[in-house]
């Protein structure tokens, strides 16, 4: 089954600095790769994702991602973050010809002003 | 904008009782799923429910956990004898298409506390 790590469980940046959550995947097909962010006490809101076509998908927020077949990754980034940006961000895989989306462990991000 | 419900949002319940969480996915999705949260860690598959019957499902879906789509608009998880370890948000989501290809819609979840 596909899965996807992400490292790093919290990661903190400064208000207007640059965010950058790591994500790497496993699946034996092509996957579908998504973000998700959670704020305290919500569900979850998808913030972009990737199935086919352009690597680097642009998503809610300011956030992008890219997709690197060769790295196995699907880091998101965003230029300059705000305070509001303060949230746990999971990144999830699926693939087209299975109906199990699996999610990383999450990362918490702080944003210090 | 298209919403997942989930009813309740808190649920506390005895060990051994049987629970049952309730979502009404979005109405011209065909493809629903279940996930749970235990406080502070990953979000897990439970199982996934398309054309009236599970399409896939986790080692954590035991015996004790049952879905149901009872009526065409409302998608039902039942825990038969809960117990301690339950004790998780769960979160409904659905899809419109096979390997959520256009992302799942999740609903905000119930937290169920089981004492």
């Amino acid at each position: 089954a596909q899965s996807v790590t992400q490292l790093g469980s919290h990661v903190s940046v400064s208000e207007g600095a640059l965010v950058l959550l790591r994500c790497n995947y496993s699946s034996s097909v092509p996957p579908y790769l998504f973000w998700y962010v959670q704020y305290p006490n919500q569900g979850l809101q998808l913030l972009l994702k990737y199935t086919t076509g352009a690597t680097l998908v642009k998503g809610i927020n300011g956030f992008e991602a890219e997709f690197k077949k060769s790295e196995t990754s699907f880091h998101l980034t965003k230029p300059s973050a705000h305070m509001s940006d303060a949230a746990e961000y999971f990144c999830a895989v699926s693939t087209y010809n299975n109906n199990d989306m699996r999610f990383g462990a999450g990362t918490r991000l702080t944003v210090k002003p | 904008e298209p919403e997942v419900t989930q009813t309740p949002s808190h649920q506390v319940t005895q060990m051994g009782q049987e629970v049952i969480l309730r979502c009404v996915p979005i109405s011209n999705h065909l493809y629903f799923y279940w996930y749970r949260q235990i406080l502070g860690q990953k979000v897990e598959f439970l199982v996934s429910f398309y054309n009236n019957e599970i399409s896939e499902k986790s080692e954590i879906f035991d015996d004790q956990f049952s879905v149901e789509r009872p009526d065409g608009s409302n998608f039902t998880l039942k825990i038969r004898s809960t117990k301690l370890e339950d004790s998780a948000m769960y979160f409904c989501a659905s899809s419109d298409l096979a390997g959520g290809g256009y992302g799942y819609t999740f609903g905000s979840g119930t937290r169920l506390t089981v004492v």
